[in-house]
């Protein structure tokens, strides 16, 4: 069965300095990726995907991620936060074979401190 | 261009009270998806459906159905609403293939007293 597993929670940098949202995936067959962003009291907005091509990805607002197959993970990063990041992130793991099951991890909050 | 479209945006019903959500998408896509969000929790997969005429469970599935009535819409049923059903409702829709971007509808906020 396939699941994701966001690490954290509550993420908190200050402006400037960069952001790492982690993400672990599990799944037996070969994923997509991808990175959603939920600003507050708004609809779900694509950050970056990952198809099996390059494996590290970029996305808007600045905002990378890079598949590492060997440690199951699918990182997002920026190099500097700024205040507008602050939302709710989410990755999601999408399997084809057979069906086809989009599955989210539960978020991580980031926190933007000034 | 409409996307996916989800009615009723709000909604309050009485326990035991029954509803269905309605979702539509314009894209053609073969995949259709139901979640529900709550806090801390993410969004999770009440039931899916890859094609027409095909529905699979997904993580919470108890206390609902669904209807994949064509290839545009796929509706979410409660039977019965309980309390514990009050959550915000996304429908999302996307192509069958990997990598295609998932599109969600804007959500309906459903409130069961």
């Amino acid at each position: 069965a396939q699941s994701v597993t966001q690490l954290d929670s509550h993420v908190s940098v200050s402006e400037g300095t960069p952001v790492l949202l982690r993400c672990n995936y599990s799944s037996s067959y070969s994923p997509s990726l991808f990175w959603y962003v939920q600003h507050p009291n708004k609809g779900l907005q694509l950050l970056l995907k990952y198809t099996s091509a390059a494996t590290l990805v970029k996305g808007i607002n600045g905002f990378e991620a890079e598949f590492k197959k060997s440690e199951t993970s699918f990182h997002l990063t920026k190099p500097s936060a700024h205040m507008s990041d602050a939302a709710e992130y989410f990755c999601v793991v999408r399997i084809e074979y057979r069906d086809d099951k989009i599955i989210f991890g539960k978020g991580t909050r980031l926190h933007i401190l000034p | 261009n409409a996307g996916v479209t989800q009615t009723p945006k709000f909604q309050v019903l009485k326990t035991g009270q029954s509803m269905t959500l309605q979702c539509a998408q314009d894209m053609n896509h073969n995949s259709m998806y139901w979640y529900r969000q709550d806090p801390g929790m993410g969004l999770r997969l009440i039931y899916y459906s890859a094609s027409e005429g095909t529905t699979d469970k997904g993580e919470v599935p108890n206390g609902y159905n669904v209807s994949r009535l064509n290839k545009r819409e796929f509706s979410l049923r409660l039977e019965s609403a309980a309390p514990s059903q009050t959550s915000v409702y996304f429908c999302a829709s996307s192509e069958r293939q990997g990598g295609n971007t998932i599109y969600f509808g804007e959500g309906s906020w459903l409130t069961v007293v």
